[in-house]
């Protein structure tokens, strides 16, 4: 079955340190997104594609930076984590800009001590 | 920007009543697309329903259904006959051209 997994899923790291997460996806889908969930927040989008090799920024992008080399991959990486990153992270996709069906990973725990 | 706005951070509803939870929205787009999630202590978010806005007939799943009011940009979920397994956080959802903003939530506790 197609899917979409996240990793870690569980990562601890000290602030300053470049952090990369990871999401990878079997549908083939075009759309891909990371969100982070905060508490009072929900979840607030930090980037976004559409494709491969188009990024966009979301409502909360400071601090990290995506890349999309291929269709099935969009790693988020915290460039220099800092505390106010420790949350839960979430990858997504879409298979069209309808927005016809969304699949979430299971989430990535990050703490940045 | 889209923003979506749950006013109820917190609800309780007795085992086998209805509840009702509320959304509204602000957007200039005419066509786009609101879901309720539900996230359980897991974590996991699970799709409940889904509503294209150039619809007009209301979306049902089984025990959820949404009343969606276009012009007064409101979008809210009724869960009847709850069972204690609906107990989870549960977000509202606005989509447009592949970005989804998530309101903040609304905890629903199921009571026995």
């Amino acid at each position: 079955d197609a899917e979409i997994t996240q990793s870690p899923r569980h990562k601890i790291t000290e602030t300053g340190r470049q952090v990369t997460l990871a999401c990878h996806q079997t549908w083939n889908h075009n759309n891909m997104f990371w969100y982070r969930q905060d508490l009072g927040h929900g979840l607030r989008l930090i980037h976004y594609s559409y494709g491969v090799q188009d990024t966009n920024k979301g409502e909360v992008s400071d601090g990290y930076s995506v890349s999309r080399s291929n269709t099935e991959d969009l790693p988020l990486t915290l460039e220099s984590a800092a505390s106010s990153q420790t949350s839960v992270y979430f990858c997504a996709s879409s298979d069209s800009l309808s927005g016809n069906t969304i699949y979430f990973g299971e989430g990535s725990w990050l703490t940045v001590v | 920007a889209q923003t979506v706005t749950q006013s109820q951070p917190e609800m309780s509803v007795q085992e086998a009543e209805t509840v009702t939870l509320s959304c509204t929205y602000d957007t200039s787009e005419n066509n786009y697309y609101l879901f309720w999630y539900k996230q359980p202590p897991s974590r996991q978010m699970i799709l409940v329903i889904r509503q294209e806005a150039y619809k007009q007939q209301n979306a049902t799943e089984n025990r959820f259904s949404v009343n969606f009011q276009k012009a007064a940009k409101s979008f809210s979920l009724k869960i009847s006959d709850s069972q204690l397994g609906d107990t989870a956080m549960y977000f509202c959802a606005f989509m447009k051209l592949g970005d989804m903003r998530f309101g903040a939530g609304t905890r629903l506790t199921v009571k026995p």
